[in-house]
């Protein structure tokens, strides 16, 4: 049953400090999101990825966060520096045609 | 851009009984239409799913709607058992881009559904 895989599942640091999380999608699944989840925000959209190439960022604020994706079986997602109001959970998701399954999360804590 | 609203925002159901859970979108758009069941520290998981060009589809104790006159749709539990308590979320996909794959959803906010013994 394979699945989407993200490191680390969980991350405190400081804040100012960088921050990178990863992300392995679903072997042959061609586009690949980043969401974050807050209480306040609920689910949120904030860049997308497909065949490997950028197709959304606009959900990103684009001064600290930034998305790449170095090869088929790798997506990351960066902040630099990162602020207290990061603090949330960082979902990767995959997906072909319609459908898109999440992975586990990142746990993201800025002190 | 879309937005999604979802009502209610609880819902409290006795075991056995059926919940509803109903959201809106705004754009016309919008074409397809995913619900996910997310549980405590868990994942977003899909549950169901529908296009546009469909009006209802029902997989074993769960079915969705989707009325895109009124540009809404709902998810549908019969028989609800406690392991159906969990927060779930409706979604729209707008189709942004040509080349094939799935597009950004929008999320409604959510409805933690509580299933009474």
């Amino acid at each position: 049953d394979a699945r989407v895989t993200q490191t680390p599942r969980h991350k405190v640091t400081e804040m100012g400090q960088e921050v990178t999380m990863r992300c392995q999608p679903i072997l042959g699944h061609n586009t690949v999101f980043w969401y974050r989840q807050t209480m306040m925000q609920g689910l949120e959209l904030l860049a997308y990825f497909r065949n490997r190439a950028p197709l959304d960022d606009s959900g990103m604020p684009k001064d600290r966060f930034s998305a790449e994706m170095p090869d088929a079986t790798l997506a990351t997602l960066k902040i630099q520096p990162s602020e207290p109001r990061d603090s949330a959970v960082y979902f990767c998701a995959s997906g072909r045609a319609n459908e898109q399954f999440f992975g586990p999360g990142t746990r993201l804590t800025v002190l | 851009g879309e937005n999604v609203e979802q009502h209610p925002s609880t819902l409290s159901v006795q075991e056995g009984d059926s919940a509803v859970i109903k959201c809106t979108y705004s754009d016309s758009a919008s074409n397809y239409f995913p619900w996910y069941k997310q549980e405590l520290g868990k994942r977003p998981q899909l549950i169901i799913d529908i296009r546009s060009n469909v009006g209802e589809k029902k997989d074993q104790r769960i079915a969705v709607t989707l009325n895109k006159t009124a540009k809404h749709f709902s998810l549908h539990i019969t028989e609800t058992q406690p392991e159906d308590s969990a927060v779930y979320f409706c979604a729209a996909s707008l189709p942004m881009y040509s080349g094939g794959g799935a597009d950004g959803l929008t999320f409604g906010k959510g409805t933690h559904l509580i299933i009474q013994p």
